[in-house]
């Protein structure tokens, strides 16, 4: 039973680059978060989706794109990185808004 | 905004030793969230709470809600160097959850 699965673990890209991190669920959460986790800044809600075709942003949205075409994925992509974007980003998933939430393992990501 | 301060921030103590980690607010949440969360991982749900004034022991991990729901505490008896990680509380309410910027335990044999 994988739950959440991030893909990939580790990237590093330039800036400028596009890049996409993937979101898999095994499970039926209703809702799919996206976070970044820094130093000093905790967890920050980038983007979050009530179901298909629902997003809605979170404390940080600028300079990424979610999508949820169906209800297991929930992709992430920054459409030109920026080295501020460097961080460790986590996606969960939950049953409500008010759930709790199951986290993946993260994906580590590095823009030079 | 709502906003969950959580202190300490790092705590590094000695193995058997006991320790309180405090998660405050001024804000009212319908239950609080306690996770924890180990290097190279996704924080992982230890508890919630609910009740205003409720407690809730998991082995020797308790957990405290205030009366007012703003406020939670997490006692740890007698600390074990497994007990190393992030510990993270959330408030939850109408919006996603508020999420504190942790307490780092480091327990050392």
């Amino acid at each position: 039973d994988a739950g959440i699965t991030q893909s990939p673990r580790y990237k590093i890209t330039e800036t400028g680059r596009q890049v996409t991190l993937m979101c898999h669920q095994t499970w039926s959460h209703s809702y799919m978060f996206w976070y970044r986790q820094d130093l000093g800044h905790g967890l920050r809600l980038i983007y979050y989706s009530a179901a298909a075709d629902i997003t809605d942003k979170g404390e940080v949205p600028d300079g990424y794109v979610v999508s949820r075409s169906k209800t297991e994925n929930f992709p992430l992509t920054l459409e030109s990185a920026t080295r501020s974007q460097t961080s460790v980003y986590f996606c969960a998933g939950s049953l409500g808004l008010d759930q709790p939430q199951h986290f993946g393992d993260g994906t580590r990501l590095s823009i030079l | 905004t709502q906003l969950l301060e959580q202190s300490p921030q790092f705590l590094s103590i000695q193995e058997g030793e006991n320790l309180t980690v405090y998660c405050n607010s001024s804000s009212v949440f319908s239950s609080l969230q306690w996770y924890r969360q180990e290097p190279g991982e996704g924080p992982v749900l230890l508890v919630t709470v609910v009740t205003g004034g409720e407690v809730k022991k998991l082995k020797r991990l308790t957990f405290q809600f205030g009366d007012a729901r703003k406020d939670s505490s997490l006692h740890i008896t007698a600390a074990q160097p497994g007990d190393t990680g992030l510990y993270l509380c959330a408030g939850a309410g109408n919006t996603p959850l508020v999420f504190g910027k942790g307490t780092r335990l480091s327990v050392i044999a």
